[in-house]
């Protein structure tokens, strides 16, 4: 286990439909966050996981999203009824607690249509 | 909330010449983070400044911070075709350790 593993890589949905995504951090990472990056700009803080708590969340997390992170391990994050803004690449990312680069994965790039 | 800017948003170079991205804040931080993104990938963590240093190196990479114009550059040696990418400052928000991105700086070197 070398780094923060992301899947898939694409998805291409179309509008109304649902989507789940799965990110696998460093095993002894106790600290899990996604971000949402569109075209040209930075990535935007979505929401953050320490264990299995989820402790903020983003205003930009609609209703329509919910994230999870069961046992403290893997994270999901699903967006219910995806409407064409949606699309963006979403980013995941671990880190240790008094540590302070964060490792992300590849990112899932979804594409609405 | 705090927000970074970088300039340039594009910044276009020969193999061998050096390359400078600056980035400004907004309000008090701890530390100042840079990352690479390459196309399409994740990001990677290239090295971190705290607002007690004024100056740090990583091989090729030197890093300033000056928390009086609350703004920081990144300067890249001898830069290689390799070194295409995109670069982002980012720093911790109050919360959880939660990073804000600047919009970050398109770096193209070419052979």
């Amino acid at each position: 286990d070398t780094g923060v593993s992301q899947d898939p890589r694409h998805k291409i949905t179309k509008r109304g439909q649902n989507v789940t995504f799965r990110c696998d951090p460093i095993s002894e990472h106790n600290r899990l966050y996604w971000y949402r990056q569109t075209l040209g700009q930075g990535p935007e803080f979505l929401t953050y996981f320490q264990n299995e708590a989820q402790l903020e969340k983003s205003r930009l997390l609609s209703d329509r999203f919910s994230a999870e992170r069961p046992k403290g391990s893997f994270s999901t994050l699903e967006i219910q009824r995806t409407e064409q803004g949606d699309s963006a690449m979403y980013l995941c990312a671990s880190i240790a607690t008094g540590n302070y680069g964060y490792t992300f994965g590849s990112g899932t790039r979804l594409t609405v249509v | 909330s705090q927000q970074g800017e970088e300039d340039p948003q594009a910044l276009s170079i020969q193999e061998g010449e050096n390359a400078t991205m600056n980035c400004s804040y907004k309000t008090s931080i701890n530390n100042l983070q840079w990352y690479r993104q390459n196309s399409g990938r994740g990001l990677v963590h290239l090295i971190l400044i705290r607002s007690n240093e004024r100056e740090k190196h990583s091989g090729r990479l030197r890093v300033t911070l000056d928390t009086s114009k609350k703004s920081s550059s990144l300067l890249i040696t001898a830069s290689r075709a390799a070194d295409t990418a995109s670069y982002f400052c980012a720093f911790p928000g109050t919360s959880y350790g939660k990073l804000t991105f600047g919009q970050g700086t398109i770096l193209t070197v070419h052979p």
